[in-house]
């Protein structure tokens, strides 16, 4: 039972334009979000995240926002840049203490210039 | 570099043997997190330790087993191979116990054969 979902496993973007990746959860004990991203042959780097107490976290060229009552989050990128191609990882934890994080399979962006 | 060193990089074993996987964590991290990565999968938490001790258990198999030295240093004992513990096994550090704001290693890549 995946209990974090990304359904989307690739995305193509144009250079400059926004790119929207997605993020679904199940378990209503998270309250933590985070996002990942992956070059090959590197260990996934942590991007920004955001509390359940908030709807929305600004870093950049990064928003997350978090709809709890559908379960949703999702990551902005605007403007998109041809390094931001890479695996996107949506994490999620539950409860102040937790230790582990639940990843979704990720979804391949790709910004074509 | 992230700070968080896994060796080997590539392992490449035959069906019913033993592996052991490294990982050093980032100067002065206390935590470390193992997670597997399948082919087509999301990382997947298998096990926590906080200086020294197990802190949290994920879906590791009872075939895996863990530990951290004094040094903090971690290694990951894999035994009686199958071919579908072929995966990415990442490592993780973190300065305490919680879960957030993980730095991943690159990973070291399992095939067994």
């Amino acid at each position: 039972d995946q209990q974090v979902k990304q359904n989307s496993p690739s995305l193509s973007v144009q250079e400059g334009r926004i790119s929207i990746l997605n993020c679904d959860y199940t378990n209503s004990m998270f309250d933590y979000f985070l996002w990942y991203k992956k070059y090959p042959a590197e260990g996934p780097t942590f991007l920004i995240s955001i509390s359940s107490i908030k709807d929305k976290n600004e870093d950049g060229r990064f928003t997350v926002f978090l709809n709890k009552s559908a379960k949703h989050l999702s990551l902005h990128i605007v403007p998109s840049q041809p390094g931001d191609s890479a695996v996107y990882f949506c994490a999620a934890s539950a409860g102040a203490g937790s230790y582990q994080l639940t990843f979704g399979k990720g979804t391949k962006l790709s910004v074509i210039p | 570099d992230s700070g968080v060193t896994q060796t080997p990089k590539h392992l490449i074993t035959a069906t019913g043997q033993r592996v052991t996987l490294r990982c050093s964590p980032r100067s002065g991290d206390l935590s470390v997190y193992w997670y597997q990565q399948s082919l087509d999968q999301g990382l997947q938490f298998l096990i926590q330790y906080y200086n020294g001790e197990e802190r949290a258990k994920g879906n590791i198999l009872e075939r895996f087993s863990a530990q951290q030295f004094p040094d903090l240093h971690s290694e990951l004992n894999l035994s009686s191979l199958e071919l579908g513990d072929s995966a990415l096994y990442f490592c993780a550090s973190s300065a305490g116990g919680q879960g957030l704001g993980y730095t991943f290693g690159s990973g070291t890549r399992l095939t067994v054969v």
